[in-house]
């Protein structure tokens, strides 16, 4: 079945530290983006992709960065400078931008 | 800037009721509306998606509708069963800035068997 894999689904960073969250899609779509998911917040757009090897800040992109080498995949690293890494962080794709998004099941990250 | 808003934050209804969930939006410029249902811990799922020049969509026993000079949306769920329950998200596409969805804060949904 095509879809969307994000993993791990459970991620801990210790001070200082960077890790890479990784999203995989066999939907041969073109966008990809990813979003914070805070409690009591609705989701907020950190990267996005229209096509392979472009990237575009979103509205939170501090203390994050991103690569898209390949058309399937497109990890996030949230570095040492993101202060209050804790967070669900989910993946998305689309064909094209404004077409409708799919989601991933989501990584949740947590500080040791 | 869009700003999209749920209310009420968390519902509690019986089942076999019928029920509204609502969505504001600032902007009525907006290029589609998209309702997802999101399980605790997991990832969205798309429910239905409301093009700008359309009124209402149906997926079984959901429908959503769009008033864009209003700038609301509602999704009515009928005859609500124990395994609707799940956080109900809004989200805008706007036609300007358009490569990302703007969110709700999502409606936590509750059927009492």
């Amino acid at each position: 079945d095509g879809g969307i894999t994000q993993s791990p689904k459970y991620l801990f960073r210790k001070e200082g530290q960077n890790v890479t969250l990784s999203c995989e899609q066999n939907l041969n779509h073109d966008a990809m983006y990813w979003y914070r998911q805070d409690p009591g917040q609705g989701l907020r757009l950190i990267y996005y992709s229209q096509i392979v090897n472009d990237f575009q800040k979103g509205d939170i992109a501090e203390g994050y960065s991103v690569s898209r080498e390949k058309k399937e995949s497109f990890p996030l690293t949230v570095t040492s400078a993101q202060k209050n890494p804790t967070a669900f962080y989910l993946c998305a794709s689309s064909r094209l931008l404004n077409q409708p998004q799919h989601f991933g099941d989501g990584t949740r990250l947590s500080i040791l | 800037k869009q700003e999209v808003t749920q209310i009420p934050a968390a519902l509690s209804v019986p089942e076999g009721e019928n029920l509204v969930l609502n969505c504001s939006f600032t902007d009525s410029a907006i290029y589609n509306l998209q309702w997802f249902r999101q399980d605790p811990g997991k990832g969205l799922t798309s429910l239905l998606l409301i093009q700008s020049s359309q009124r209402e969509q149906t997926s079984g026993r959901l429908n959503a509708s769009l008033d864009k000079s209003s700038g609301r949306s509602t999704l009515y769920i009928a005859a609500s069963q124990p395994g609707d329950s799940a956080t109900y998200l809004c989200a805008v596409i706007s036609n300007f800035g358009n490569e990302k969805l703007t969110f709700g804060t999502g409606t936590r949904l509750t059927i009492i068997p």
